[in-house]
């Protein structure tokens, strides 16, 4: 099976401070991605990547970054953290050429600004 | 913009009935359309892929059909269980990349015994 891990289900942090969420998934995948997810408003995407140190900003990049070093590792910064960046954050993995396109997700971390 | 709908209102249905959740979208022909399930606190999990030439296609008791005129997908859970309870989202690919998908807000059911 599949394993997405996130490094942390809860995470409070102070406005200003820099944030690291990590996802590390175990099958190999190409594709990585980051989503926040709101209510009323659904996943959205803030980058996707295809490849080690490739990457392509989503709908929502403003405010974050990401580092893709190793094949199985995908990390979302956030530079300077603020109150409307809370929120539920979720990583997942897909593999390009299957056929399927489905993706597989993470627990997710659920982040709070103070 | 590729916009995705889906009621925002629980369905709330008895045990042993027929669940109908639908996801209709605009400005877009997508190739394929999946639905996940989400439960309270946790990442979506994959059910269903559906292809653009696929009318109707059948998991257990899933069901997903998907009407590329009418613009909109039917996902059919048969004789519901309280297990079942749970948001279910459906997503579609982006038109800037085949691989990035674009979700809905999702459908909370609530199956009572």
């Amino acid at each position: 099976d599949v394993k997405v891990t996130q490094s942390s289900r809860y995470l409070v942090k102070r406005t200003g401070e820099k944030v690291f969420l990590e996802c590390v998934q175990d099958m190999d995948h190409e594709n990585m991605f980051w989503y926040r997810q709101d209510p009323g408003l659904g996943l959205r995407l803030i980058y996707f990547s295809y490849d080690v140190k490739m990457k392509e900003k989503g709908d929502i990049p403003e405010g974050y970054s990401v580092s893709r070093e190793k094949k199985e590792r995908f990390s979302l910064i956030l530079e300077s953290a603020s109150t409307n960046q809370t929120s539920m954050y979720l990583c997942a993995s897909s593999m390009p050429g299957t056929g399927s396109y489905e993706q597989y997700f993470g627990p997710g971390t659920r982040l709070t600004v103070t | 913009s590729q916009k995705i709908e889906q009621n925002s209102e629980a369905l709330n249905i008895q045990e042993g009935k027929t669940a109908t959740l639908t996801c209709n979208y605009t400005n877009y022909s997508p190739a394929y359309l999946q639905w996940y399930r989400q439960d309270p606190g946790r990442g979506p999990v994959f059910l269903l892929l559906i292809r653009e030439n696929e009318k109707e296609k059948r998991k257990e008791r899933l069901k997903v059909t998907f009407d590329t005129t009418l613009k909109q997908s039917l996902f059919h859970i048969t004789a519901s269980q309280p297990a079942d309870s749970a948001t279910y989202l459906c997503a579609l690919p982006m038109n800037t990349g085949f691989q990035k998908l674009v979700f809905g807000t999702g459908t909370r059911l609530l199956v009572s015994p």
